[in-house]
């Protein structure tokens, strides 16, 4: 069945960088479109990137814009998320998740999540 | 970007009643790209509807969802206790793919 394990989490301090993974399995990884979506303690939910089933297209929120990058390895069946000048706003948990169905770019909902990775950015 | 409003924040209920939830979207969402999760404590969230009245697969038909445009809702016809947990709403289909802020059931 559909697998999503994410890794990569822990402590970092303000400003500094960290890179997380999403390992895939129980799918044809590179025909399904992938998201990184974040909760914060407590808080609800917020949509992080999406990048397209071959790479070729990716997008954000404004909130990471410009400090995150979304990318993928189809031969490796992975997934990234990588974070630069983090701030203590974004500590959260990071969840990748999957389209629902191949193909497109984010246009079937979100049908299977990952456990997720908690991120705390903290001095 | 649009922005998604749920109503009501918080319902108290018990097993057995039927429950109305309320997604209202700050512009038309196209295509009806609406869909709504449940999130349970220490989960990750589960799809339940997508396309605002597809049942995802091994969801219960107790589970339906209806709307369009701006207006949309969740039904629960008899609420289970697996039901219990935090609802979202999500617009998807270009980005951003903003999130309502959830509105949470908890067990009377």
């Amino acid at each position: 069945q559909v697998q999503l394990v994410e890794s990569g989490g822990g402590v970092v301090q303000p400003g500094r960088s960290l890179r997380l993974s999403c390992a895939a399995s129980g799918f044809t990884f590179s025909t399904f479109a992938m998201h990184w979506v974040r909760q914060a303690p407590g808080k609800g939910l917020e949509w992080v990137a999406l990048i397209s089933y071959d790479g070729s297209k990716t997008y954000y929120a404004d909130s990471v814009k410009g400090r995150f990058t979304i990318s993928r390895d189809n031969s490796k069946n992975t997934l990234y998320l990588q974070m630069n000048s983090l701030r203590p706003e974004d500590t959260a948990v990071y969840y990748c998740a999957r389209d629902l169905w191949p193909g497109g770019s984010g246009r079937s909902g979100f049908g299977s999540w990952g456990q997720g990775t908690l991120v705390t950015v903290s001095s | 970007e649009i922005v998604l409003t749920q109503s009501p924040g918080t319902l108290s209920l018990s097993p057995g009643e039927r429950v109305t939830l309320s997604c209202r979207a700050s512009q038309s969402v196209s295509s009806s790209f609406l869909a709504w999760y449940l999130q349970k404590p220490g989960q990750p969230p589960r799809l339940l509807i997508y396309g605002a009245s597809s049942r995802a697969t091994g969801i219960p038909d107790r589970v339906s969802g209806s709307g369009s445009g701006t207006d949309f809702t969740l039904t629960l016809s008899r609420l289970e206790p697996e039901d219990f947990g935090v609802y979202y709403c999500q617009h998807y289909g270009s980005s951003p793919f903003t999130f309502g802020p959830g509105t949470k059931v908890d067990m009377k």
